[in-house]
């Protein structure tokens, strides 16, 4: 296991809505990087946060939103859900700069949306 | 854009025979190339990783080759096993800057008891 962990497991929702996803990142690591994983498909890189603030961001709209706290640990928020959204949310914690570049990932979270 | 190519989607062998996954990379400023296993419900697994000032880097059963003159990189399981079936996605990053990851499509690998 990665030390990385994501709640929650699974998630519905209807188009529209709002969601928060939660990540904690493996012990001593700084960074949280956030990945969309359609079914099928390899993951898409959304932001990176680096001691609380974004350190980078993939081409997502501004609904999809994130926070990182002094532990860490971080929010993905999505706003307006809309079908396309419906994926395996991933989320990785790193170290740059120590061990590389290497990023361990969570389980994900399966966000539905109906 | 930044675009990494991964081929084949699907790949069935035989126990015991070798698999070989291959990738091209786009963005010539990439300079880490890790490999990811993916299994069902899970998120992927970091299996082997090579630098830009490395040709090959060998684990065991998995190596992995780069060639940047050509932006390719490979995947090479040997003596596989049925627990090696999984997809698995190559992935290119520049270490400076955001640290963010182009992954490939995924390759299936089924390996045939």
């Amino acid at each position: 296991e990665t030390g990385v962990t994501q709640s929650p497991t699974h998630l519905i929702k209807t188009r529209g809505q709002q969601v928060t996803l939660r990540c904690s990142s493996q012990s001593g690591h700084n960074t949280v990087s956030w990945y969309q994983q359609a079914l099928g498909q390899g993951p898409q890189f959304i932001f990176q946060y680096y001691r609380e603030e974004e350190n980078g961001r993939g081409n997502f709209p501004p609904r999809f939103s994130g926070l990182q706290f002094p532990n860490y640990s971080s929010e993905l928020n999505v706003n307006a859900l809309e079908l396309d959204d419906s994926a395996l949310y991933l989320c990785a914690s790193s170290r740059p700069g120590q061990a590389g570049n290497e990023q361990f990932f969570g389980p994900g979270t399966r966000l539905t949306v109906l | 854009g930044e675009n990494v190519e991964q081929h084949p989607s699907t790949l069935s062998v035989q126990e015991g025979d070798s698999a070989v996954i291959k990738c091209t990379y786009s963005d010539s400023a990439s300079n880490y190339f890790p490999w990811y296993k993916q299994e069902l419900g899970k998120g992927p697994q970091l299996i082997i990783d090579i630098r830009s000032n490395v040709g090959e880097k060998k684990d065991q059963r998995i190596a992995v080759t780069l060639n940047k003159t050509a932006k390719h990189f490979s995947l090479h399981i040997t003596e596989t096993q049925p627990e090696d079936s999984a997809v698995y996605f190559c992935a290119a990053s520049i270490t400076s800057g955001t640290y963010k990851y182009i992954f490939g499509t995924g390759t299936r690998l089924k390996v045939l008891a």
